[in-house]
């Protein structure tokens, strides 16, 4: 099983704010990291799938970074807004055991 | 093309008894994984099932456990249930067993059970 990582365990921002947050993880033997977003009362959505070193991936306003080396990933909200409140998850491509998650509260 | 279909939605059980939950993968999906959700944690793993086979399982105790059909519908049963089973439960597919590179998981919206 490995450990994954993140922080904080929740945020609260304000309309217009930029965020990000932290997934940690064993650096060994790293073949993918998934990020995952989950509004309330729905599925979790996948949102990106980083595999190489130095990765960068957007979408919208929301973009992630990767560092195998170290092991983290970053995850970075642009201009937050209310829609973008949910949880934000990752996990490892060798088990899919997701990290506790960031709550993300964005208040208008 | 339909996505994951859970069944059903919302259960409500007494403890002792036991519950079977039904997971309908993605057309072509070979992978069905399994997730709890208890208040206040995060999505716990319970095992995984790829070609009608349990793959990878979760700590969870024995009176959790699923099978997989011909056609990759899954089951989940838990028996002898416990006012502690009470979570949201969540199956997820993939095109490739979990280990192999895969495009991440599609969700269904889950079965929230409670145990009363």
């Amino acid at each position: 099983i490995l450990n994954v990582e993140q922080s904080p365990q929740s945020l609260h921002v304000q309309e217009g704010d930029s965020t990000n947050f932290t997934c940690s993880f064993p650096s060994s033997n790293f073949y993918a990291l998934h990020w995952y977003r989950w509004e309330t009362a729905k599925s979790p959505e996948a949102l990106f799938v980083m595999t190489l070193n130095g990765d960068e991936k957007k979408k919208g306003r929301i973009s992630a970074t990767l560092n195998t080396k170290e092991g983290y990933s970053y995850l970075y909200i642009k201009g937050s807004q209310p829609e973008d409140s949910a949880t934000y998850l990752c996990a490892l491509n060798n088990d899919m055991r997701f990290g506790a998650g960031t709550r993300l509260t964005v208040k208008p | 093309k339909a996505g994951v279909t859970q069944t059903p939605r919302y259960l409500i059980k007494t403890r002792g008894q036991q519950v079977t939950l039904s997971c309908s993968p993605i057309s072509g999906h070979r992978s069905v994984s399994w997730y709890q959700q208890t208040p206040g944690q995060g999505l716990q793993f319970l095992f995984e099932y790829f070609s009608e086979t349990q793959r990878n399982k979760g700590n969870f105790p024995g009176r959790f456990s699923g099978r997989q059909f011909s056609n990759s519908r899954s089951e989940m049963n838990v028996s002898t249930l416990e006012l502690g089973d009470s979570a949201l439960y969540l199956c997820a597919s993939s095109l490739a067993l979990t280990g192999a590179f895969n495009y991440g998981y599609t969700f269904g919206s889950g079965t929230r059970l409670t145990v009363v």
